[in-house]
């Protein structure tokens, strides 16, 4: 069966110091990998989706970016963050290609910035 | 372009009482229609997920959605509430584009569902 690890689970930093966020699927290959953000009292917020390695579209403008090193790791990453950047981040995997394309999620990670 | 609404930001009904919690959406196509749930400090699990074929979806925990196209609505609905329900609900759309690429999914804003002893 499939699984999906992210770390750390709770995370605080002062602002202008860099992240990194880490997320891994196992049990399936060549996911579409997502990451969100979900604000206190908001929706979720598409951040970055990843067709394949390397390959990464950004749905918003932001100082954060995303790499797909490998198949099934997903990296959120900044070098200098704000206190904006505070809130609740997902990870999530999907098939390729389906037309339903339910998305499953990670646990999360919560970042406060101070 | 594709939306989704949830009706209610919170819905409280008592222990053993039934849950309906609104949806409606938009979209330019069939869309595929999903309930997730949200525990405090959790991930989002997958409710239940409707995706053209039967119009009444069962999902897990007892839950179930009736997709009504001419309402545009997917309303999820639980016979009899339990305390383990209370958490948030969101509803989403998905619609695979003509390219046919990776599209992200449209979430609504949520509904906290509070069950009352």
């Amino acid at each position: 069966s499939q699984t999906i690890h992210q770390w750390p689970a709770t995370l605080v930093q002062p602002v202008g110091s860099p992240l990194s966020l880490e997320c891994t699927v196992e049990g399936t290959s060549n996911p579409n990998l997502y990451w969100y953000r979900q604000a206190a009292g908001r929706g979720l917020q598409l951040l970055f989706y990843s067709v394949g390695i390397g390959q990464i579209s950004s749905e918003v403008p932001q100082n954060l970016s995303a790499s797909r090193p490998q198949d099934r790791q997903f990296i959120l990453s900044s070098k200098k963050l704000l206190l904006s950047d505070s809130g609740f981040y997902l990870c999530a995997w999907s098939v390729q290609a389906g037309r339903a394309d339910t998305q499953y999620f990670g646990p999360g990670t919560r970042l406060t910035v101070l | 372009a594709q939306s989704v609404t949830q009706l209610d930001s919170h819905v409280s009904v008592s222990e053993g009482t039934p849950v309906l919690l609104r949806c409606n959406y938009s979209s330019s196509y069939s869309p595929s229609l999903f309930w997730y749930v949200q525990h405090p400090n959790k991930g989002l699990q997958l409710l239940l997920k409707y995706t053209s074929a039967a119009t009444l979806v069962k999902g897990i925990n007892g839950f179930e959605a009736e997709f009504k196209k001419s309402e545009t609505s997917f309303h999820l609905t639980k016979p009899s509430a339990h305390m383990s329900d209370a958490a948030e609900y969101f509803c989403v759309v998905s619609v695979t584009s003509i390219g046919g690429g990776a599209d992200g999914l449209t979430f609504g804003k949520g509904t906290h569902l509070i069950i009352q002893p």
